[in-house]
């Protein structure tokens, strides 16, 4: 059980913002939000991860709503090779168990 | 880095064989999982160990059993392999903040 609903796929042009959207309508207050993407045949990375506030790394910012019922990753300047499926993930911090859904594809086009 | 391996990117095997997938990390992680993914059915988790000799069921364990002498190493060992076996199997251990580092998979085929 997933917990967490995803669009199947996206386009993005190159160059451009790519905003991936997670529905999560039954977090619960201790469940971080994660997200991890797979690269075809490879293995899922991580990519960046929140609870309440917004988040930026290198890779990536998560924008997650105050009622915390959705949330948003932003790949500020998407490249070819940002062609991924992105996996929205909720856990809690010291609990690893980790469900994956269907996650979405992520097309980045020239 | 932290890196993750596995023992190997291929292999092949026949009905009813044992086979031993393995796995080490290099990062002194303490959990580490095994998962399979499927076309359409995602990554499923099979087993997952949060120390060493200490091992627990994951969501589909059926057919499998796990061994973890060593704080690096974690195997995944199929007992009597079946054909609905085949699939990629990924190895992941992760940091005390939940990042899970993966390994570039095994794609194991039973025939």
């Amino acid at each position: 059980d997933a917990k967490t609903t995803q669009p199947t796929s996206m386009d993005c042009a190159e160059g451009r913002a790519a905003n991936l959207p997670c529905n999560h309508s039954t977090i619960s207050g201790n469940e971080y939000v994660y997200w991890y993407r797979q690269i075809h045949s490879q293995g899922p990375q991580y990519i960046i991860h929140g609870l309440k506030n917004n988040e930026t790394n290198e890779m990536a910012s998560l924008i997650i709503t105050e009622d915390r019922k959705s949330s948003t990753l932003i790949l500020p300047h998407a490249t070819l090779r940002d062609t991924a499926v992105y996996y929205c993930i909720l856990a809690v911090n010291n609990f690893n168990k980790f469900y994956f859904g269907s996650g979405t594809k992520l097309n980045v086009k020239p | 880095d932290v890196k993750v391996t596995q023992s190997s990117r291929y292999l092949v095997k026949r009905t009813g064989e044992k086979v031993f997938l393995e796995c080490v990390q290099d990062m002194d992680h303490e959990n580490m999982f095994w998962y399979r993914q499927d076309p359409g059915l995602g990554l499923r988790l099979i087993y997952f160990s949060y120390d060493v000799k200490m091992k627990e069921k994951g969501d589909i364990p059926e057919g499998y059993s796990v061994s973890r002498e060593k704080k690096e190493r974690f195997s995944l060992i199929l007992e009597s392999a079946s054909t609905n076996q085949t699939s990629m199997y990924l190895c992941a251990s992760n940091t005390p903040y939940n990042e899970q580092f993966f390994g570039p998979g095994t794609r194991l085929t039973v025939l």
